[in-house]
């Protein structure tokens, strides 16, 4: 089945570093959508990317969607506590009516 | 409005028993998914409804999983016969359009095998 990777698994950051979370596929994408999960909680829509060369803000973060439809990449800048947590792509292929395919996920972590 | 709502949010059961959940999906939306989400793990999809269409199964690890949906209203998700490797966290979701609009989570289920 369609199948994206989503790396790294996780990345320890000290507070104020950036983090980036990268989704490739090798089938083009109808789009992309990415969740945050905080721990203990369930996934929270973040936003959905459909142009190619698509890119978004929402203050610290930076969502991008490549050229080709297959790759999609989120930048948080300057973290803080509050960005601690999972963040997943999600995905819907072309010319398909199915669901949508879910990344593995990164978990961002604060270090102390 | 309401989101969507899960019940109950914690379930303790005796292997070999039956369990059963509940979702209530947000009131118009056409799609309902569940996932299964290990501690530490992903999300796992189980099944999908769109609207009066044949359910998607593809997802059910096993004959002991099944789930309902009536309408486009409330959805059960059964699993029988309950073995520890099922403990997890059962996630409903909701959307509006075809499936691949934005997804709407419930706060989910916590089943724990004994």
């Amino acid at each position: 089945g369609q199948q994206v990777m989503q790396i790294p698994q996780y990345q320890h950051v000290q507070e104020g570093e950036d983090f980036t979370t990268y989704c490739n596929s090798s089938t083009t994408l109808s789009n992309i959508q990415w969740y945050k999960q905080r721990p203990g909680g369930h996934p929270v829509f973040l936003i959905q990317l459909v142009k190619s060369g698509e890119v978004k803000k929402q203050k610290r973060l930076t969502f991008q969607f490549g050229e080709a439809k297959k790759n999609s990449s989120l930048h948080i800048t300057a973290t803080q506590t509050t960005d601690v947590g999972t963040y997943f792509c999600a995905f819907k292929v072309v010319d398909s009516n199915y669901q949508l395919i879910w990344g593995a996920g990164t978990k961002l972590i604060i270090k102390p | 409005g309401a989101g969507v709502s899960q019940s109950p949010s914690n379930k303790v059961t005796e292997k070999g028993k039956d369990v059963e959940l509940r979702c209530d999906p947000i009131s118009g939306h056409t799609a309902l998914y569940w996932y299964r989400q290990r501690l530490g793990q992903g999300l796992e999809f189980l099944i999908y409804f769109q609207g009066n269409s044949a359910p998607d199964k593809s997802g059910l690890p096993s004959d002991r999983f099944s789930a309902e949906r009536t309408g486009e209203s409330v959805s059960t998700l059964t699993i029988q016969r309950t073995q520890q490797e099922d403990s997890a966290v059962y996630l409903c979701a909701s959307s509006y359009d075809r499936g691949s609009g934005e997804q709407y989570f419930g706060p989910g289920t916590r089943l724990t095998v004994t």
